[in-house]
């Protein structure tokens, strides 16, 4: 059965205090791992797609990156805008399978 | 480019009753799919459509669940009766096609069955 497990599951930084989110899973035959961002309130939205292992991706101060068995989101002098929930999902079919999330609070 | 819709936000309704939920998803695309997020626990996945045919309703919990899109545009979710169990957040994305596998996904309908 496919997993997905993220950790933290809370993250507390400080304006600048650069860190990283941990996403580790268990899938045969993985056709992608997907990064999303949640707001309260909203939907999914979506960040970054990784598909083999040794792949990076960045946008402003994210950059994702994948191994067989993880992927990491790093965060880079993060400010109070990137306080959110950020989730990994894996794609073996077509469904998306999730984890529970990390929710990052940047604070001032 | 309008994104994925979803309607209502928010429903609150007693157990037994019937709730409907609807998708509209980004024009042009073939793929909806709908997730489900209860307290606590993951998004897990319920069902994919491809144009107006169920390719994937694997993740339904039981019959008294019914999804439907017609003509292949938007789809409605049905919930009935509705149990304590159903309360949680509904979403609903869509991607262009098989291929293209970035999922979009709508802010998601809140139901709470009192």
């Amino acid at each position: 059965e496919d997993q997905v497990t993220q950790s933290p599951e809370a993250l507390r930084l400080q304006e600048g205090e650069s860190s990283s989110l941990n996403c580790s899973y268990t899938v045969s035959g993985l056709r992608g791992l997907f990064w999303y961002r949640q707001d309260p309130g909203k939907g999914p939205e979506f960040l970054f797609t990784l598909y083999s292992a040794g792949e990076e991706k960045e946008k402003e101060r994210l950059k994702a990156t994948l191994t067989k068995k993880e992927s990491f989101l790093h965060i880079t002098a993060p400010k109070p805008e990137d306080s959110a929930t950020y989730l990994c999902a894996v794609r073996r079919n077509t469904p998306l399978v999730f984890g529970k999330g990390t929710r990052l609070s940047v604070i001032a | 480019e309008a994104g994925v819709t979803q309607f209502p936000s928010h429903s609150v309704i007693e157990k037994g009753q019937t709730v409907t939920l609807r998708c509209d998803p980004i024009s042009g695309h073939d793929n909806l799919y709908w997730y489900r997020r209860v307290m606590g626990k993951e998004i897990k996945f319920l069902l994919h459509f491809v144009k107006e045919s169920k390719q994937d309703e694997s993740g339904m919990p039981n019959n008294r669940f019914l999804a439907e899109r017609t003509g292949g545009t938007y789809s409605t979710l049905k919930v009935q009766p509705a149990e304590l169990e159903d309360s949680g957040v509904y979403f609903c994305a869509s991607s262009q096609d098989r291929g293209q596998e970035t999922q979009y996904f709508g802010p998601g309908t809140r139901l709470l069955v009192l």
